[in-house]
Parts: structure tokens; sequence; C-alpha cells
């Protein structure tokens, strides 16, 4: 089945404790973004890849670092979390070729931080 | 001025009827358009690709007015099944990936 996985799907920390959230898709897809979610704020991306070793801010990176060492999988690391940070994220993927290619959003992932 | 903006309703409307949701968008330069649905706290899912001659897809149709920098859901003979929150998407910039998401605009179809 074509998906976007992430773990984990919940996660209460507290400030300070490095974290990361993994994101995998087995589409074949060049790229993937993620996204935090906030009441009234609605969606806004964080990091973007395009391929492997290619990665680009989106509009909120501070705080954040990715990497993309393999094509299917796209971690989002948070080395000192902030209670800021609570939010729901959303890992995405698509075909790079046209921009009217649908993205594929991976389930979310819940992150409180204490 | 927010690059992407909807009304967040809630539009309650009965079954069967007609609603139509509008998206303004800031950057005259965009060029790609979408409307993704988004059930409660779930993963948003593509609902349309918004063309610029407009397009249809069963009860859904998505038109976009580059003079006025809008777009548009129609959505006739609302199901219940229909209620959810509609996310207004933009590619402000051609060549890149980055992704201007509206608040959203929710819908309660009621019986």
């Amino acid at each position: 089945e074509a998906q976007v996985t992430q773990n984990p799907r919940y996660l209460i920390t507290v400030t300070g404790k490095k974290l990361t959230v993994t994101c995998s898709q087995n589409m074949n897809h060049e790229y993937m973004s993620w996204y935090r979610q906030d009441p009234g704020l609605g969606l806004r991306q964080i990091y973007y890849s395009m391929n492997v070793e290619v990665t680009d801010k989106g509009d909120v990176p501070e705080g954040y670092k990715v990497s993309r060492k393999e094509k299917r999988n796209f971690p989002l690391i948070l080395e000192s979390p902030s209670p800021n940070q609570t939010s729901l994220y959303f890992c995405a993927s698509k075909h790079r070729g046209q921009s009217y290619n649908e993205q594929f959003f991976g389930p979310g992932t819940r992150l409180t931080v204490l | 001025r927010k690059e992407v903006e909807q009304d967040p309703g809630p539009f309650n409307v009965p079954e069967g009827a007609t609603v139509a949701f509008n998206c303004t968008y800031s950057n005259s330069a965009s060029q790609s358009f979408f409307w993704y649905r988004q059930d409660c706290r779930k993963e948003p899912k593509l609902l349309m690709s918004v063309y610029s001659s407009g397009n249809e897809d069963g009860r859904f149709t998505a038109q976009l007015n580059r003079a006025s920098q809008y777009i548009s859901l129609l959505i006739r003979d609302s199901k219940l099944s229909d209620s959810a929150t509609y996310l207004c998407v933009v590619n402000p910039t051609s060549g890149t990936y980055k992704y201007i998401f509206g608040t959203g605009t929710r819908l309660k179809v009621l019986a």
C-alpha cells in the first residue's frame, strides 16, 4: 500500500530533551516536507527536500533540523525542544515533476513539550 | 495581509444544499492552487487541483480568478460526509516547492 508513515504518533517530552520524529514514504517520491499545524494558524511549512541531500527552509524552520540521506526517509529533529513546539506535525511527499502533483500526508505526530 | 486567507466558518448547511467557499491569495505570481480536505485532526487529503480554466469533479467545482486573486470551491447537493475542514493551498513561487496553506473553512452538513 502506498503510504507515508510517521513515528511516533504521540509524544510527550520535556524541555531540552532531544527528539527525532521519523517519516518514511514508499512511493519513490523525490519531494518530502514537514509541516506543523496549530489552531488558528493552519499548516505551516518547516522544511522541505527536493531530493537526497537537498533541503530548504520553509516558513518556520527555527528550532528544527532535517536530513535527507535516503530518498524514502526524512526525519525531523528537535535538538532542544521548547513548549512553543507543542503542535501537530505532518510529513508529506510528492513526485517532483509537476507542480500540480498531489502531496500525500502522513497520519500526523502529536507532540507535547512540557 | 495573510498570504492565503479563508473564512474560518463554520458553514452550517442542510443536506442537499449548495455551498461555496472562497480563498484569497496575496502573491499575484502564484502558480499552483489546490483544495485539500481535512477531517478532524487527521491528515489533509487532496480534493482538487484548481486549473486556470476551472475544473469540475462530480459535485465539486473549483475556479480560479487571477484578476481578483481568489479561488473558489462549490459543493452541490451536500452530503453529511462532506462535513470537514477545507484547506486552500497555494504554491506562491514558480519553480519552488513552498506551499502556503490557508487556515481552513469548516463545513457542517446537517441532517
